[in-house]
């Protein structure tokens, strides 16, 4: 397929262990986001990556949140000692990079439903 | 954060009906886009309006920016099942490319 891949599809974890969410963007697409959605709330901006830029990490909630991005092309968001509050899915999306830094029409995953017990 | 409001937060019809869906901010945007979320996957992208007073039409919905680019409205008209899902506004800065996004308005649609 040629749609952004998220994986797992769903991760149960206890609190205080770490994770580790998989996003594959769409080929040739050089902007990278992740997004948080809440049960009741809208989707939350959590990082972005352009190119070999460095990333935009302004929606990150903690330190506990950390994402790379090797090659351009596979991202990994982790969280570290996670806490019931994490739960919620996760989601990525991608797109093209547009004149003066701006993101073209941003493509998302399925998402991963992380749920911390 | 540039907040967007919208509402109604949770709306139930029946197949034929017509609905109107708003998003509003105290903010400007420089674009404005909505999207469709069903369970269990991403949200997908409807439209996009970008000058204020702007109406775009995709078949049965029609999408209209406020004239001061601070809100929006989608109108839904005859109402079908396959229409059911998440409706999401968000917003674009004009520093570009982190979308701001509305909790969304639930739609049903019953036969």
């Amino acid at each position: 397929g040629a749609g952004v891949s998220q994986s797992p599809s769903n991760k149960v974890t206890e609190k205080g262990k770490d994770v580790e969410l998989r996003c594959d963007p769409i080929s040739g697409h050089t902007a990278l986001y992740w997004y948080r959605q809440s049960l009741g709330q809208g989707l939350e901006f959590l990082i972005y990556f352009q190119g070999n830029s460095a990333p935009d990490k302004s929606g990150l909630p903690s330190d506990r949140f950390s994402a790379e991005r090797t090659g351009g092309s596979v991202s990994t968001l982790t969280i570290q000692r996670t806490q019931q509050e994490d739960s919620a899915v996760y989601l990525c999306a991608s797109s093209f990079s547009l004149a003066g830094g701006r993101g073209g029409e941003q493509f998302f995953g399925p998402g991963t439903r992380l749920t911390v017990l | 954060t540039q907040l967007l409001e919208q509402s109604p937060q949770f709306l139930s019809i029946q197949e034929g009906e017509n609905l109107t869906v708003y998003c509003n901010s105290s903010s400007v945007f420089s674009s404005l886009q909505w999207y469709r979320q069903e369970p269990g996957e991403g949200p997908v992208l409807l439209v996009t309006v970008v000058t204020g007073g702007e109406v775009k039409k995709l078949k049965r919905l029609t999408f209209q920016f406020g004239d001061a680019r601070k809100d929006s409205s989608l109108h839904i008209t005859a109402a079908q099942p396959g229409d059911t899902g998440l409706y999401l506004c968000a917003g674009a800065a004009n520093s570009g490319y982190a979308l701001n996004f509305g909790k969304g308005t639930s739609l049903l649609v019953t036969p």
